[in-house]
């Protein structure tokens, strides 16, 4: 069955330093998406980004960037000079498809706090 | 993400009754996912429907819990004889097939 394993549960830093949050998965699938997902303090869970597992190109967006490796089953998260509002838990998922249904199977998540 | 709809947005239920927690998806997305955030746990996939069927439901707990997204309104998730359990916020998400999952606001439901 699929897996991901986030195993920063949390993790607090100063603004403006860059933080790397972890993901490892584990699937059967040849082929499959992962995806991170933030929740801040609200409540709600935004998208931040899906990838393809044939694309292992890495993926820049603002500070936001992504590095996705194949041969250690790792897709992990890097902001560049955090900010508060990045304050939030940060969820890494991995989709599962089986008879027809794409689901998604989420880790534990990670709590960043960024300090001013 | 705003588009995805859910209500209400906190819900609370003596035990023994039943909640009704809503969806609307995103204009023009007709599969829609709920999954279940329970304290210290992570998300967890419950029901998978496009309209008027069930596809999967392998992660919705075999009693008091159903789901439904009819030909018109919204996807409806039901729990009967709430428990203090049942007690977490519930997400639903939609897309088209095979594409990204966008998800609603999600709804506390606390049982008291």
């Amino acid at each position: 069955a699929q897996k991901v394993t986030q195993a920063q549960t949390e993790i607090s830093v100063v603004e403006k330093e860059d933080v790397t949050l972890d993901c490892v998965y584990e699937t059967r699938d040849t082929t499959y998406y992962l995806f991170w997902y933030k929740q801040p303090p609200s409540g709600e869970l935004v998208f931040l980004i899906r990838r393809n597992s044939f694309d292992e190109q890495n993926e820049i967006s603002g500070r936001y960037s992504w590095n996705f490796q194949k041969s250690t089953s790792s897709f992990n998260f890097t902001i560049t000079a955090s900010q508060v509002v990045d304050s939030a838990v940060y969820f890494c998922a991995l989709s599962e498809r089986q008879g027809g249904s794409e689901k998604l199977v989420f880790g534990k998540g990670t709590k960043l706090t960024v300090n001013p | 993400n705003a588009d995805v709809m859910q209500n209400p947005r906190h819900l609370v239920r003596r035990r023994g009754q039943e909640a009704r927690l809503r969806c609307s998806p995103m204009k023009g997305h007709s599969h829609v996912y709920w999954y279940r955030q329970l304290p210290e746990e992570g998300l967890k996939f419950m029901v998978y429907l496009q309209k008027e069927n069930i596809i999967d439901e392998s992660g919705m707990p075999k009693e008091r819990f159903s789901a439904e997204f009819p030909k018109e309104g919204p996807s409806i998730l039901r729990i009967q004889q709430v428990v203090r359990g049942d007690s977490a916020a519930y997400f639903c998400a939609s897309s088209p097939y095979g594409e990204t999952q966008y998800f609603g606001p999600g709804t506390r439901l606390l049982v008291l």
